[in-house]
């Protein structure tokens, strides 16, 4: 248990579907990150919050929107996703530049 | 750019044998290092870190690597392996900006045979 929880640990959703990410810390950590694994290919950091507000957008496409409304809680919304998109999702928390905590992933099937 | 390299996609030991998970790093200023390990479909754990002083960091499980400067590496390694060691192991750079911007490696997938 590394304190970082997220929910649903497994998704399949259509093209046309919305759907949410949700990630909660209870750490007392200042910062939150969303970050994408796909196979094969090294972490991808898709978007960075400190102090509850969003730092980092690393040219993310808008079919990912990501909220953070306190410290303790970051959800990533879905929307007509891709099938590339599938990978697994994960959230993670640091304080300051210590280590990064990671949740066990949303592993997201797109059809 | 900053970039974090792992040679290796795969590394095979014998159980009891020394391993090494190599790392090098072209991250500018004075870089916050680290190891984590990933075990299928979990999370990455973190393993160790290098920020400042000694070169040499231990970690979790009888992990740990060695801050080379001059190499610019920062290889993982461990005396004696066990197969439950065997897992997905990442490097990641970055530096301090409030916050932890790290780049990660691709990953080196360690093989420990019985």
């Amino acid at each position: 248990e590394t304190g970082v929880t997220q929910t649903p640990r497994h998704l399949v959703m259509g093209m046309t579907n919305k759907k949410s990410l949700k990630c909660e810390q209870h750490l007392g950590h200042n910062a939150m990150y969303w970050y994408k694994q796909s196979a094969k290919k090294p972490l991808e950091l898709m978007f960075v919050y400190s102090l509850e507000e969003r730092v980092e957008n690393n040219s993310v496409p808008s079919r990912f929107s990501p909220e953070c409304p306190n410290s303790s809680h970051l959800f990533l919304h879905l929307h007509t996703l891709q099938p590339e998109d599938s990978a697994l999702y994960l959230c993670a928390s640091s304080q300051d530049v210590g280590e990064l905590f990671f949740g066990e992933g949303s592993r997201l099937t797109v059809l | 750019a900053q970039s974090v390299a792992q040679p290796e996609d795969q590394v095979n030991v014998a159980e009891g044998n020394p391993l090494t998970v190599k790392c090098t790093y072209s991250v500018s200023g004075n870089p916050y290092l680290f190891w984590y390990v990933q075990y299928p479909n979990r999370g990455l754990q973190f393993l160790l870190k290098y920020i400042t002083g000694d070169n040499l960091v231990k970690g979790s499980y009888g992990f740990e690597a060695e801050f080379n400067k001059s190499q610019t590496s920062f290889h993982l390694k461990k005396p004696s392996a066990l197969v439950s060691d065997s897992a997905l192991y990442f490097c990641a750079g970055g530096i301090s900006g409030g916050y932890n911007k790290l780049i990660f490696g691709a990953g080196t997938r360690l093989a420990v045979h019985p």
